[in-house]
C-alpha cells in the first residue's frame, strides 16, 4: 500500500513564527503536493513538485514555500505565521502521467495562535 | 484550477436510504476522481473513472463518468454509519510542466450524515 506520512497530526503555532510541515512518501511517487482544507472551500492547491527540486505554484501559494530536496520527502514552509494559515493541510503524491489518483496523508491540523 | 461544482452541499439521511451526489464543471475532464475523507483524516480513493460513459462499482458505491466528460456522480446504495464522511470528486488540471502530469482539482465536497 502506498503511504503517505506527515509529521505531526496537530501543531500549534505563535503569529510569525517559522512553521515547517514535513511529508514523506515510499511509494516513489515522481509528484507530490500540499493542499489546505477549509470548511465550505474544500481542497486548495498550494504547492505542488514534479521532481527533486522542481516546484509550480498552485492556487493559493501566497504566504508558503516549499522544498524538495529528495524524491520523497515534501516539507511546506510557512515563512511567518499568521493567524488566517490556521487550517488543516494535506500532503499527497501520485505518479507522474495523465493517470493522477493521488494518495494522502492523514493531514496536520495547524492552529495559529 | 478549474471549478467544479459538487452537490449537493450536505445530506443527513436515515441507515438503510440510499445517497446520490453529483459533480459538474465547465471544462472537459479525461479522469473523474472520487474521494472519501473520514473525520480527521486525509481522504482515500473511492472510485476512478477513466472513460467517458464508464460506470464502475465498488462494493455499494457506483460511479459514472458523464458522456460529456463534463460530468460525474456517485451513489452509495443501502447506506450505513461508516459512510459518515465529506465525499469529493476530483479530476486533473493540467501544470505548466506538461511532462510532470497533473495536479487534482477538488470540488467543496458533499458532507454526508447517516442516523441510526
Amino acid at each position: 500500500d502506498v503511504k503517505v506520512t506527515q509529521s505531526s497530526r496537530y501543531l500549534v503555532k505563535r503569529t510569525g513564527e517559522k512553521v515547517f510541515l514535513e511529508c514523506v512518501q515510499d511509494m516513489d511517487h515522481e509528484n507530490m503536493f500540499w493542499y489546505r482544507q477549509d470548511p465550505g472551500l474544500g481542497l486548495r492547491l498550494i504547492y505542488f513538485s514534479y521532481d527533486v527540486k522542481m516546484k509550480e505554484k498552485g492556487d493559493i501559494p501566497e504566504g508558503y514555500s516549499v522544498s524538495r530536496e529528495k524524491k520523497e520527502r515534501f516539507s511546506l514552509i510557512l515563512e511567518s505565521a499568521s493567524t488566517n494559515q490556521t487550517s488543516m493541510y494535506l500532503c499527497a503524491s501520485s505518479t507522474s502521467g495523465w493517470n493522477t489518483e493521488a494518495f494522502f496523508g492523514q493531514g496536520t491540523r495547524l492552529t495559529v495562535v | 484550477g478549474q471549478q467544479l461544482n459538487q452537490s449537493p452541499q450536505s445530506m443527513f439521511i436515515q441507515e438503510g436510504e440510499d445517497v446520490s451526489m453529483n459533480c459538474t464543471s465547465s471544462s472537459i475532464f479525461n479522469t473523474w476522481l472520487w474521494y472519501k475523507q473520514d473525520p480527521g483524516e486525509g481522504p482515500v480513493l473511492l472510485i476512478a473513472l477513466y472513460k467517458a460513459g464508464e460506470l464502475t462499482s465498488n462494493g455499494r458505491l457506483t460511479a459514472q463518468f458523464g458522456i460529456t466528460r463534463k460530468d460525474s456522480f456517485l451513489n452509495i446504495s443501502a447506506s450505513i454509519p461508516s459512510d459518515v464522511g465529506i465525499y469529493f470528486c476530483a479530476g486533473p488540471q493540467p501544470t505548466l510542466n506538461s511532462n510532470s502530469g497533473y495536479a487534482l482539482n477538488f470540488g467543496k465536497g458533499t458532507s454526508l450524515l447517516v442516523t441510526p
